[in-house]
């Protein structure tokens, strides 16, 4: 799987849409992009993931660039309870193990 | 609710003394796996099973066991808990699917310490 960068720690205001970069320039073809979070020691919670094409759900929106090479999750007002460790992992189709790098610790404040 | 629930959720215990971390699914999922977390090490995989009756090893397997009777069922398995096993281990399931999109579904955790 390819490999990601995030950057290590982000902060935003609360109501504020928070915008979180993701870099996979070595992502292949069959990859997706996947983000999840985990909020202080809870289970990884899955959050969006996309192949090509910009996806939206009832959380956050993944904008993927046309070259595939970097990603962005959008959360489009964040609240205090969406202050988490993002974590922004590329996996082939065919691979059900998910590789956790180091994420980016989201602080949302008032 | 669709859940991956596991037990104990916080356990302490002494070295040597075998012990069984629970872990069960109510999704149908094929797909099971547990992870541990550590301080600066992140999650990593430590077993797996595509179906009943099949698993196998992820990154770091020593010193763990799992078994996949059932499929709902994946219990991890401590035959000889040491302290460097102390961690926080999840459980996570995912359906078997063939549009190359899989979403793992995590339990709470399982804080274990060993003494």
């Amino acid at each position: 799987d390819a490999k990601t960068t995030q950057p290590t720690s982000m902060d935003c205001a609360e109501g504020r849409a928070a915008n979180l970069p993701c870099n996979h320039s070595t992502i292949s073809g069959n990859e997706y992009v996947y983000w999840y979070r985990q909020i202080h020691s809870q289970g990884p919670q899955y959050i969006i993931h996309g192949l090509k094409n910009n996806e939206t759900n009832e959380m956050a929106s993944l904008i993927i660039t046309e070259d595939r090479k970097s990603s962005t999750l959008i959360l489009p007002h964040a609240t205090l309870r969406d202050t988490a460790v993002y974590y922004c992992i590329v996996r082939g189709g065919s691979n059900y193990k998910l590789t956790f790098g180091k994420g980016t610790l989201l602080t949302v404040n008032p | 609710e669709a859940q991956v629930t596991q037990n104990p959720r916080y356990l302490i215990t002494v070295t040597g003394k075998k012990l069984t971390v629970t872990c069960s699914q109510n999704m149908n999922h094929e797909y099971m796996s547990w992870y541990r977390q550590d301080p600066g090490l992140g999650l990593r995989q430590i077993y797996y099973s595509m179906n009943v009756e099949v698993t196998d090893k992820g990154d770091v397997p020593e010193g763990y066991k799992v078994s996949r009777k059932e499929k709902r069922n994946f219990p991890l398995i401590l035959e000889s808990p040491s302290p460097n096993q102390t961690s926080l281990y999840f459980c996570a399931s995912s359906p078997r699917t063939y549009s190359g999109a899989n979403v793992l579904t995590f339990g709470a955790g399982s804080r274990l310490t060993v003494l």
